[in-house]
């Protein structure tokens, strides 16, 4: 276990449902991200929240809208999605400030969109 | 920019056998560079990284990379493959000055390793 969950693991919905991805980390790391993993692509950095600020890829779709309450917790909600949406979305955290920098990934929510 | 290249799609190496996974890397500043391993239905587990000092860096299961800063290169090397190493590999790489995506990590596109008994 790296000591970051993420639920659910598997999803699948349609393309007008709304759905939200949950991600937690006990690390006690002050930056958490999202990527989006594609079959034979590489890891697309989606969003990132470090140190309570927002940094967004300008190639995201507005259908995906993360959501940091606060340093341990981080969600995407989803809506009005695609096909080609259907991915392994992954959660990882960091702490910045500090001699480490490598990130601490969950396990992903393998998400289908029928 | 940062950016990192895998330039193999797949390696394939008996088992016993020394391995070696290519990465190499281009960013302005000094590089952090970093190796992560994906099992399948997994997420990214983090193996090893470089931010100063020496050049060989050991890192988890045996794993051990190799920076060279003249040939750009961050090659993952392990001296004796196991079945079990076979997995997805990802070499990563950040600047060390804050860019416009924060602190966040450049992934290469991965190397499948198959190792065979």
């Amino acid at each position: 276990e790296t000591g970051v969950t993420q639920t659910p693991r598997h999803l699948v919905m349609g393309m007008t449902n709304k759905k939200s991805l949950k991600c937690e980390q006990h690390l006690g790391h002050n930056a958490m991200y999202w990527y989006k993993q594609s079959a034979k692509k590489p890891l697309e950095l989606m969003f990132v929240y470090s140190l309570e600020e927002r940094v967004e890829n300008n190639s995201v779709p507005s259908r995906f809208s993360p959501e940091c309450p606060n340093s341990s917790h981080l969600f995407l909600h989803l809506h009005t999605l695609q096909p080609e949406d259907s991915a392994l979305y992954l959660c990882a955290s960091s702490q910045e400030r500090g001699m480490t920098y490598e990130q601490y990934f969950g396990p992903g929510t393998r998400l289908t969109v029928t | 920019a940062q950016s990192v290249a895998q330039p193999e799609d797949q390696v394939n190496v008996a088992e016993g056998n020394p391995l070696t996974v290519k990465c190499t890397y281009s960013v302005s500043g000094n590089p952090y560079l970093f190796w992560y391993v994906q099992y399948p239905n997994r997420g990214l587990q983090f193996l090893l990284k470089y931010i100063t000092g020496d050049n060989l860096v050991k890192g988890s299961y045996g794993f051990e990379a190799e920076f060279n800063k003249s040939q750009t290169s961050f090659h993952l090397k392990k001296p004796s493959a196991l079945v079990s190493d076979s997995a997805l590999y990802f070499c990563a790489v950040r600047d060390n000055q804050r860019s416009n995506s924060g602190y966040a990590l450049n992934f290469g596109k991965g190397t499948s390793l198959l190792v065979t008994p």
